[in-house]
């Protein structure tokens, strides 16, 4: 059973074009939740992370959208580049469970120049 | 930065083997982690270790093993090697659950059992 459900699978845009990917959870013991970017024949790097106590991260072009009540977020890219082509993944964790994290199955992201 | 480093970009074993895969954080990390990443299906937990000879499975932990005998140094065990092994696995660390920690991840071992 998947803790985490992100979707969609793939995404392909235009540079310039806003991609979103949304992640949904049912768990309401999360209490962090960061999203990671991944390129081929690399590991998952951190890119930005959220508490649920703020509804929105800015980190540069990245923006992580978080609604509380509907145990949804959503990661935003502005202005996206064929250099943000990657796989995105949301996570989760339970405070007190030795920081395990939840992942969702991940989405491929296609910038087309 | 935080570093963790896994000795194998790729390796190739045939079924039966016994395989170690091994991993190395320099951050002085309480917490290590072993996932196996499958396309489609994300990154799945396979065991964790939150201390020195510590260790708990995670979600998949049939046909592995783990050793932690030193704080920088978790290694993964594959006692048996099986063809439904060959995935890409992927080694994490972070700091303690209190402070907000992100995980860290190696650059993955591909792992093909033949």
């Amino acid at each position: 059973q998947q803790q985490v459900k992100q979707s969609p699978q793939s995404l392909i845009v235009q540079k310039g074009g806003i991609p979103i990917i949304n992640c949904a959870y049912e768990n309401t013991a999360f209490d962090y939740f960061p999203w990671y970017q991944q390129f081929p024949g690399k590991g998952p790097a951190l890119l930005i992370a959220i508490r649920p106590d703020v509804s929105e991260k800015k980190e540069g072009r990245f923006t992580i959208s978080f609604n509380k009540s509907a145990k949804q977020f959503s990661l935003h890219i502005m202005d996206s580049q064929p250099g943000d082509s990657a796989t995105y993944f949301c996570a989760a964790r339970v405070r007190g469970n030795f920081n395990k994290f939840y992942f969702g199955s991940g989405t491929k992201l296609n910038v087309k120049p | 930065d935080v570093k963790v480093t896994q000795s194998s970009r790729y390796l190739v074993k045939r079924t039966g083997e016994k395989v170690f895969l091994e991993c190395v954080q320099d951050m002085d990390h309480e917490n290590m982690f072993w996932y196996r990443q499958d396309p489609g299906l994300g990154l799945r937990l396979i065991y964790f270790s939150y201390d020195v000879k510590m260790k708990e499975k995670g979600d998949i932990p049939e046909g592995y093993s783990v050793s932690r005998e030193k704080k920088e140094r978790f290694s993964l065990i594959l006692e048996s090697a099986s063809t439904n092994q060959t995935s890409m696995y992927l080694c994490a660390s972070s700091g303690r659950d209190r402070d907000y920690q992100p995980q860290h991840f190696g650059d993955g071992t591909r792992l093909s059992i033949l």
